[in-house]
């Protein structure tokens, strides 16, 4: 079983929809949870950060976390055609402070 | 905005050769990381450092070698690639926050081994 673990996708949506991307990870003592965007051929930059049960909002992202299910799930409302790309989870286990343990990423597609 | 730069951006070499991968970065963090990833794969640690003169393994088996004598400075080296060294590494670093998980990645190098 993959620490991290996502659908590859691709997750088509058309523009303005919502996109919703799910995370799963094993480590049931993780503390730490991150969203990050990686366009093709580029490198991948911070989109969201949780650390607690719950939503976080910023914008159009909202994240969402379920310790005790183990899940961590991206919303982006509004959906962009300059969206697509793959949305990578990550995960700091317990102990790995700073040690980022990152999923295989969804690849999003939005279509006008 | 991030400022960690890589180089080269592409390498294409023979089997055998040793090169050296360059990262460097303006913001003063002490952690940094090497990340090797594959087409549609995720992203492996390969090193990291907390600062000058500390260097640790990541959790992906790699036999290149680092070394952090500057804080700036994180240069990853192959002693003799090999074809299955063939893929992206990617630097970062990272600022003192709470849980440290603001990466900062540099462009990445491409490497190819004949």
């Amino acid at each position: 079983q993959k620490e991290v673990e996502q659908n590859s996708g691709p997750l088509s949506v058309p523009e303005g929809a919502i996109a919703s991307l799910n995370c799963t990870y094993s480590d049931r003592g993780s503390q730490s949870f991150f969203w990050y965007r990686q366009y093709s051929g580029k490198s991948p930059e911070l989109i969201m950060s949780i650390y607690s049960n719950g939503d976080k909002e910023d914008g159009r992202f909202t994240a969402q976390l379920n310790k005790a299910s183990q899940y961590v799930s991206l919303l982006i409302r509004d959906s962009q055609p300059s969206d697509s790309a793959t949305y990578l989870c990550a995960v700091t286990p317990w102990g790995g402070y700073n040690k980022l343990i990152f999923g295989a990423g969804t690849r999003l597609a939005v279509h006008p | 905005e991030a400022d960690i730069y890589q180089t080269p951006r592409y390498l294409v070499i023979g089997t055998g050769k040793k090169i050296t991968l360059e990262c460097s970065q303006t913001m003063g963090h002490d952690k940094m990381y090497w990340y090797q990833q594959d087409p549609g794969m995720e992203l492996h640690l390969i090193h990291y450092s907390y600062g000058v003169n500390s260097t640790e393994k990541g959790d992906l088996s790699s036999e290149s070698t680092v070394s952090r004598i500057r804080t700036e400075h994180f240069p990853l080296t192959l002693e003799s690639a090999r074809p299955s060294h063939t893929s992206q590494y990617l630097c970062a670093s990272s600022d003192p926050g709470p849980a440290g998980g603001e990466l900062f990645f540099g462009e990445g190098s491409r490497l190819t081994v004949l």
